[in-house]
């Protein structure tokens, strides 16, 4: 089975400055799917960014971007410029493509990230 | 397009009542998942359907849940008798046949069992 590993639960970051979400990830497949969501206080999840484990390149969306290692299943998220409105619970997850029917969410425990003035 | 809508938003009952929850998916979404979220933990799977057919339950859905998609539009998940421990949010997502792997969570449904 899979597992996914959030480490930190609350992280901090002062508007316009960077900040790195972690996540690692326990697997025996080779093809897979990363993702982050994030879920805004009282508001539904949304999808940040999403990363295929068979490409080598990181993906990036605008200021979101990850630091895919897969040899250490690391996926970590970098949030440039920093918003406000980037004040939300960040969740790391895990896909498996290959089961032949569902392709389930494996979701780590979640990461709140607060953003200040 | 309208997105995933869950109804109610919010349910408070007395443990032992039956609930019924109604997801409605993204219109010409074949896949639809439910999915568990009790407080500081990330969603967990319950179950899958692909149009109306159900091909996954999760350990976690007891007997005291069932779940139904008929004419493979919108679902509804039914807890049975329930317990204080089913207290959670539900959380419905959705996804297209152009991209599966392209999930689409709805608001949720808040459960709160006294």
């Amino acid at each position: 089975a899979q597992t996914v590993t959030q480490s930190q639960p609350e992280m901090s970051v002062q508007e316009a400055e960077t900040v790195t979400l972690s996540c690692t990830y326990d697997t025996s497949e080779s093809n897979y799917y990363l993702f982050w969501y994030k879920q805004p206080p009282s508001r539904q999840m949304i999808l940040v960014i999403r990363q295929e484990a068979y490409k080598q390149q990181n993906a990036t969306e605008n200021r979101f971007s990850v630091n895919f290692q897969k040899a250490a299943k690391s996926f970590s998220l970098k949030i440039s410029d920093s918003q406000l409105g980037d004040t939300a619970m960040y969740f790391c997850a895990f896909m498996n493509p290959n089961t032949g029917t569902a392709s389930k969410l494996t979701f780590g425990t979640g990461t709140r990230l607060q953003v200040t003035l | 397009d309208t997105g995933v809508s869950q109804d109610p938003r919010h349910k408070i009952t007395k443990r032992g009542q039956n609930v019924t929850f109604r997801c409605d998916p993204i219109s010409e979404h074949n896949r639809l998942y439910w999915y568990r979220q009790t407080l500081g933990q990330g969603p967990e799977f319950l179950t899958y359907f692909q149009n109306e057919a159900q091909l996954e339950k999760s350990r976690l859905l007891s007997d005291r849940f069932s779940a139904e998609r008929p004419k493979g539009s919108f679902s509804t998940l039914e807890i049975q008798r329930t317990e204080q421990g089913d207290s959670a949010m539900y959380l419905c997502a959705s996804s297209p046949p152009s991209l599966p792997i392209r999930q689409y969570f709805g608001p949720g449904t808040r459960l709160l069992v006294l």
